[in-house]
């Protein structure tokens, strides 16, 4: 498809497991964004990648939380020894330009995660 | 930190009234979006604006952005009920990472 992909859709796992939460960018999109959303809530921002390097980490809550896109597309967010907190939507999104000023960001559907 | 307030939180409307929803921070942005959000989706790009005092219409809906380019409103004409979703407002300080409020959300009753 032409759209951010964003699998699995839904995930349950238990307290303490890793989970990793895949996005597939609109091609020749240059800058990748993390958002976490609770329910009731914004999004809240996690990680932005430009390109292959991760451009600001600040919105990781902790050191369980790591992001990567190693070849400047695809990425995967990572969370480990998952607490009950950490349940939420997880959404990517991507963007032709930084946003900055005009740049729209094309959002995936995705990944509920469930933490039992 | 950059905070966008959104209100109301809650909106609930018959078909065919009118309604406004804000967006407000004490930071000046660089440009604003809103975006539109429904269940099971993720959020889709309305409008951006980048220049005080800007308006925006985009059919129904019509898009301010403040003076001193802190604020917003959102105004939408004759509400249908394919206008029900959350409607987010994120700004962008130039970080190039939007900030988003915490939403508005909408329901049009037929």
């Amino acid at each position: 498809g032409a759209g951010v992909s964003q699998t699995p859709s839904n995930k349950v796992t238990e307290k303490g497991k890793y989970v990793e939460l895949r996005c597939d960018p609109i091609s020749g999109h240059t800058a990748l964004y993390w958002y976490r959303q609770s329910l009731g809530q914004g999004p809240e921002f996690l990680i932005y990648f430009q390109g292959t390097g991760a451009a600001d980490d600040s919105g990781l809550p902790n050191d369980r939380f790591f992001a990567v896109r190693p070849e400047g597309s695809v990425s995967t967010l990572k969370i480990q020894r998952t607490e009950r907190g950490d349940s939420a939507v997880y959404l990517c999104a991507s963007s032709l330009t930084p946003s900055a000023n005009t740049g729209e960001l094309f959002f995936g559907e995705g990944s509920r995660l469930t933490v039992l | 930190t950059q905070l966008l307030e959104q209100s109301p939180q809650f909106l609930s409307i018959q078909e065919g009234e009118n309604l406004t929803v804000y967006c407000n921070s004490s930071s000046v942005f660089s440009s604003l979006q809103w975006y539109r959000q429904e269940p099971g989706e993720g959020p889709v790009l309305l409008v951006t604006v980048v220049t005080g005092g800007e308006v925006k219409k985009l059919k129904r809906l019509t898009f301010q952005f403040g003076d001193a380019r802190k604020d917003s409103s959102l105004h939408i004409t004759a509400a249908q009920p394919g206008d029900t979703g959350l409607y987010l407002c994120a700004g962008d300080g130039g970080s190039y990472i939007p900030t988003f409020g915490r939403g508005t959300s909408l329901i049009v009753h037929p």
